[in-house]
């Protein structure tokens, strides 16, 4: 069965304070590891997908990672605006599978 | 370009009511899924669909979940009758054919129950 865990359960950074957060999966063959963020009462955005180990792709300031066993979002000089859930989520290699989400970090950005 | 609809945005029912959710999704995209978010949790497959086919319902509990896609566009979600561990937010999202393996889904705004 696929797992996703995120951790830390919820994050608070002061504004410009640079963090990284983190998803560790389990997985028969990884297709694809996505990033999501999530706002209050919205449904989830795309932000990323990463296919193989040592690939990494960037916007604005977010920059994802992937290892073979995790990923990382890593947040750079955050701005208030960058508070959100950000969700992590994989999707095995066999056939046509759906995605697995981890429960989400929340992160807090303080100005 | 209008992004995923879904309405209604608020449901307060009592237990053993019957509810129903409705998705518009971006036009052209093939794939429809419907997706169970509970508190704290990350969302949770309950269907797929392909144009009007469902591929993927292993996980819609049947006994009580009903779920239709008339010509391949719109699609309604329906509980009958709704019990309390159903209050969540059910989220509709779509995706293009050509990016089924790219994860890149695109998420209405979904449609919150909260059974008394």
């Amino acid at each position: 069965e696929d797992q996703v865990t995120q951790s830390p359960e919820a994050l608070r950074l002061q504004e410009g304070e640079s963090s990284s957060l983190n998803c560790s999966y389990t997985v028969s063959g990884l297709r694809g590891l996505f990033w999501y963020r999530q706002d209050p009462g919205k449904g989830p955005e795309f932000l990323f997908t990463l296919y193989s180990a040592g690939e990494e792709k960037e916007k604005e300031r977010l920059k994802a990672t992937l290892t073979k066993k995790e990923s990382f979002l890593h947040i750079t000089a955050p701005k208030p605006e960058d508070s959100a859930t950000y969700l992590c989520a994989v999707q095995a290699s066999s056939g046509y599978s759906t995605l697995t989400f981890g429960k989400g970090t929340m992160l807090l950005v303080s100005p | 370009e209008a992004g995923v609809v879904q309405s209604p945005r608020y449901k307060i029912i009592e237990k053993k009511q019957p509810v129903a959710f409705w998705c518009n999704p971006i036009s052209g995209h093939n794939t429809l899924y419907w997706y169970r978010q509970n508190l704290g949790q990350g969302p949770e497959l309950l269907i797929r669909y392909e144009n009007e086919e469902a591929v993927d319902d292993s996980q819609l509990p049947k006994d009580r979940f009903s779920a239709e896609r008339l010509k391949g566009v719109d699609s309604t979600l329906k509980i009958q009758p709704a019990e309390l561990g159903d209050s969540a937010v059910y989220l509709c999202a779509s995706s293009a054919t050509g990016t089924v393996n790219t994860g890149e889904l695109f998420f209405g705004e979904g449609s919150r129950l909260t059974v008394l």
